[in-house]
C-alpha cells in the first residue's frame, strides 16, 4: 500500500459546475478526514468519516458539499454550483486509530481551480 | 474556541544556521501538539509531535517542548539544510472522538546553500 490517494490532482472547473474528488485511504484505516487548504492558510476540517459513517460536519460544509463513503473504503467529495470561493487544495487523510496519531496520513490534496 | 498563531514567514536562512519557528495556541483542556512539514507538491507528513506539558518531541534534528505555562510549542533545528526547505504547521488536537486537527497558517521556510 503506496499511502493515501487523491484523484485527480488538479481540476480546473467554471463557475457553477459540479465536481467530484475521490479519496483513497490506507486500506486498513477505519478512520478518513477532509481538509481543505487555501492559499496562505493552514488545512481546515471539513468532514470526517468511521468507516462508512459520516460522524461530523463542520460549518465550513455548506448545503453545496456532500461527503460519502460507501462501504467504509473509499471517499468521495462533491461539490455543487461551484463557486469562486471553492478555489483551494482538498486534502484527504486516513487513521487507523484517534490514539495513533503517526497513523494520520494525508494524501497529496486535489486542487481545484473555479474560473 | 481553538487557535494556532505561527510566526509569520517567509523565513530564509543559510545552510547550517539555526531554525527557530514560533508557535502558540489556544484551546480548551490539554491539547495535543504537532509539527508538520510540506514539501513542494507532496502531502502533509507529520513531523513530530507532543502530548502533555514538558514533552519534547524531537525528529530529523527538529525538537519542540510543550510550554503549557506559556501556551507555546516552538519548533528549533541546530543546523538546517537546503533539503529542510518546506511549509511548516503547527497543529493541535484538543481530544474528543473525532481527532481532528486545528493548523496554524504555515511559515514557508527556504535554506540558501
Amino acid at each position: 500500500d503506496t499511502g493515501v490517494s487523491q484523484n485527480p490532482r488538479h481540476k480546473i472547473t467554471k463557475r457553477g459546475q459540479n465536481v467530484t474528488f475521490r479519496c483513497d485511504p490506507i486500506s486498513e484505516h477505519n478512520r478518513l478526514y477532509w481538509y481543505r487548504q487555501t492559499l496562505g492558510q493552514g488545512p481546515e476540517f471539513l468532514t470526517y468519516f468511521q468507516n462508512e459513517a459520516q460522524l461530523e460536519k463542520s460549518r465550513l460544509l455548506s448545503d453545496r458539499f456532500s461527503a460519502e463513503r460507501p462501504k467504509g473504503s473509499f471517499s468521495t467529495l462533491e461539490i455543487q454550483r461551484t463557486e469562486q470561493g471553492d478555489s483551494a487544495m482538498y486534502l484527504c487523510a486516513s487513521s487507523p486509530d484517534p490514539r495513533d496519531h503517526y497513523g494520520y496520513t494525508f494524501g497529496s490534496g486535489t486542487r481545484l481551480t473555479v474560473v | 474556541g481553538n487557535s494556532v498563531t505561527q510566526m509569520e514567514g517567509p523565513v530564509t536562512l543559510s545552510e547550517e544556521a539555526f531554525l527557530t519557528i514560533n508557535c502558540t495556541y489556544t484551546a480548551t483542556g490539554y491539547p495535543s501538539l504537532f509539527w508538520y512539514v510540506q514539501y513542494p507538491g507532496e502531502g502533509l507528513q507529520l513531523l513530530l509531535k507532543a502530548t502533555k506539558a514538558d514533552d519534547k518531541g524531537s525528529n530529523k534534528g527538529f525538537e519542540a517542548t510543550y510550554r503549557k505555562e506559556t501556551t507555546s510549542f516552538h519548533l528549533e533545528k541546530g543546523s538546517v539544510q537546503v533539503s529542510d526547505s518546506a511549509v511548516y504547521f503547527c497543529a493541535l488536537n484538543s481530544g474528543g472522538s473525532n481527532y481532528k486537527l486545528t493548523f496554524g497558517k504555515g511559515t514557508l521556510l527556504t535554506v540558501n546553500p
